[in-house]
């Protein structure tokens, strides 16, 4: 089964700063996705960012970025230039690539267990 | 284009009650999902509906919790008695099909207390 750990329970940043999430996984597979969602307290998840698992360059979206290490399987999300609206509970997040072909899983969303940041004025 | 729909928005029971949560998905969507969210984890899937049958329910505690999806469309999740433990955000997602890179919309959730 594939397990996704996230270290950093808070984090803090000054507002325009940059600041990094760290995320590591573990599994057995090859092909898969890799997804950071923000969650604030309204409960709406909201994807940011998402990572395959065979493409080498690592996923930007404005002023989010990840640095994804297949090898150490880690999975980090930078954020610059932070503003207030970013303060928010993230999570890491893994999924099979295998869908509607085979795999018993497919589909199926597995989570750390988050960082809250804070975003400082 | 409408999001996913999820009533009620919150809900207080006493244990051995019985609760019923309602999901709406995104319109043409084939898999639905519900996740359990416990205050400070991650959400955790407990059923995975592909059109209106069941393809993922290994994590369902199937003695107190049951979910159907009716015609392939909304969808119903029951607890019947509730537990202390059951206390938890309940979230409803949807994919226009499961797995490879189609992205799950997420609703707003269902924050259950019991009591």
């Amino acid at each position: 089964a594939q397990t996704v750990t996230q270290s950093q329970p808070e984090m803090s940043v000054q507002e325009a700063e940059t600041v990094t999430l760290s995320c590591t996984y573990d599994t057995s597979e090859s092909d898969y996705y890799l997804f950071w969602y923000k969650q604030p307290p309204s409960r709406q998840m909201i994807l940011v960012i998402r990572q395959e698992a065979y493409k080498q360059q690592n996923a930007t979206e404005n002023r989010f970025s990840v640095n994804f290490q297949k090898a150490a399987k880690s999975f980090s999300l930078k954020i610059s230039d932070s503003q207030l609206g970013d303060a928010a509970m993230y999570f890491c997040a893994y999924r099979s690539a295998f869908g509607e072909a085979g795999g018993t899983s497919y589909g199926k969303l597995t989570f750390g267990q988050g960082t809250i940041l804070t975003v400082h004025p | 284009e409408a999001g996913v729909a999820q009533s009620p928005r919150y809900k207080i029971i006493e244990k051995r009650q019985s609760v019923a949560f309602w999901c709406n998905p995104i319109s043409g969507h084939a898999t639905l999902y519900w996740y359990q969210q416990i205050l400070g984890q991650g959400p955790k899937l407990l059923i995975q509906f592909q059109n209106n049958g069941v393809v993922d329910d290994s994590q369902l505690p199937k003695d107190r919790f049951s979910a159907e999806r009716l015609k392939g469309v909304d969808s119903t999740l029951k607890i019947q008695p509730a537990k202390l433990e059951d206390s938890a955000v309940y979230l409803c997602a949807s994919s226009f099909l499961s797995g490879g890179s189609y992205e799950q919309y997420f609703g707003p959730g269902t924050r259950l207390t019991v009591t």
